[in-house]
């Protein structure tokens, strides 16, 4: 069975600085997705990095990152430059790929990150 | 454009009551899936429908919940004989045929069963 874990259940970074939240998984899978969500006090979900078990190159999404090691079998997601704006609670999800079409994600039990000024 | 939405925001219900959740996903996004955030349990599967396929429904908790998705677009999920363990946020998804599938969710409803 695939799972997700998160160790870090809080994070405290300075505003400007970068940090680095912890992703491991487990599956017996070969295709699969690891995905990051964002969700704000405000309650919504909101995707922001992908990458794909064949893809060599670490995904990159602005001031994201995704640190994948896949002997590891960690994910993990690299803020820089933190902003007041990023504190929030963030989730690290995986996907079988199958058949090239979605499917169900699998959550992690989230980090809570809190950018200090 | 339109993101996911879904109705109601806030849902209060006597327990043993019916309750029916809505989910419009974005437009021409051919996967929708229901997931359930409560502080214990976290975020929990639920359903996932695609296409014209049979829905995967194995995340469902028990035989009183039940989603259907009308006209490959609109989704209602429908509780029966609500429990109070049945309070939570129900989220609902949507995704595309991109590469990575990435679902984007909508704000939620938060049910409160009393």
């Amino acid at each position: 069975a695939q799972k997700i874990t998160q160790t870090q259940p809080g994070m405290f970074v300075q505003e400007k600085e970068a940090v680095t939240l912890d992703c491991t998984y487990d599956t017996s899978d070969q295709s699969y997705g690891l995905f990051w969500y964002k969700q704000p006090s405000s309650g919504e979900m909101i995707f922001l990095i992908y990458q794909g078990s064949y893809d060599e190159q670490n995904a990159t999404e602005g001031r994201y990152s995704l640190n994948f090691q896949k002997a590891r079998k960690s994910a993990n997601l690299v803020i820089s430059a933190s902003q007041l704006g990023d504190s929030a609670m963030y989730f690290c999800a995986m996907r079988e790929l199958q058949y090239n079409q979605g499917g169900k994600l699998i959550f992690g039990q989230g980090t809570e990150l809190s950018v200090k000024p | 454009g339109a993101g996911v939405s879904q109705s109601p925001s806030n849902k209060v219900t006597e327990k043993g009551k019916d309750v029916e959740l809505r989910c419009d996903p974005i437009s021409g996004h051919t996967a929708l899936y229901w997931y359930r955030q409560s502080l214990g349990q976290g975020l929990e599967f639920l359903i996932y429908f695609q296409g014209n396929s049979a829905p995967d429904k194995s995340g469902l908790p028990s035989d009183r919940f039940s989603a259907e998705r009308t006209g490959g677009s609109v989704s209602t999920l429908t509780i029966q004989r609500t429990q109070q363990e049945d309070s939570a946020v129900y989220l609902c998804a949507s995704s595309s045929d991109s590469p990575s599938y990435e679902q984007y969710f909508g704000p939620g409803t938060r049910l409160t069963v009393t």
